[in-house]
């Protein structure tokens, strides 16, 4: 199963306003990621928390993460039609003495100008 | 600097073909990863190297996959023989460690099996 669930799957709003994303996760993590993916590229890292941090900032960005709920929360302020893209949160995940990123389905955003 | 590079961009090919997946790492980093994206099942990991090393590989679907780093600077992903749902984006990503590092993506390949 996937270790991070982003909510809603698909958020359309208007230029200018802000848009707010949500992931939550099941296990422990070390820190939680944020990707954002335009149609037909690939993955773009946007930000990373620590679990003992509860928020970051990067300049239009900022993340949340509260691990009492295990969840994390995107902010994109002011947005913009170029922040068209699907938002992804990934968390680090030990399985069978490995570790390794587990990626959400992702919040298709759509910002109308 | 350049990026993940990725090839073929798009493939187009029948079932039962073997298929070859290529990318180049960025420079100086230690680990690359494969995945593979669809809308059903979204982004999975298939197999990770650290150093060239195959380090999990828990992902990879069945022995039609096999995926290789013979070198820093190359790895290969091989499906042979494809079938129709393999048909998917496959994208390879490189870091510095494979432990809480940040990831950077290729543009992937789009795989299209008739």
């Amino acid at each position: 199963s996937q270790q991070g669930e982003e909510d809603p799957q698909a958020l359309s709003i208007q230029e200018g306003e802000n848009a707010t994303m949500n992931c939550s996760y099941k296990t422990s993590i070390n820190n939680l990621q944020w990707y954002r993916q335009n149609s037909g590229r690939g993955l773009v890292h946007l930000i990373l928390i620590r679990s003992n941090e509860r928020e970051k900032h990067s300049g239009r960005l900022r993340v949340t993460l509260d691990t009492s709920k295990k969840s994390s929360s995107l902010l994109i302020t002011a947005s913009r039609a170029a922040d068209t893209a699907s938002y992804f949160c990934a968390t680090d995940r030990r399985e069978g003495g490995s570790e390794k990123l587990v990626f959400g389905k992702g919040t298709k955003l759509t910002v109308n100008p | 600097d350049a990026g993940v590079i990725q090839s073929p961009r798009h493939e187009v090919t029948e079932m039962g073909q073997e298929v070859t997946l290529r990318c180049k790492p960025i420079s100086g980093h230690n680990s690359l990863f494969w995945y593979r994206q669809t809308m059903m099942r979204g982004l999975e990991l298939l197999i990770y190297f650290n150093n060239n090393v195959p380090i999990d590989d828990s992902g990879m679907p069945e022995d039609r996959f096999s995926a290789k780093m013979p070198n820093a600077s190359f790895s290969t992903l091989k499906i042979q023989p494809s079938e129709p749902r393999d048909s998917a984006v496959y994208f390879c990503a490189s870091s510095t460690s494979f432990r809480g590092s940040t990831q950077h993506f290729g543009d992937g390949t789009r795989l299209s099996i008739l």
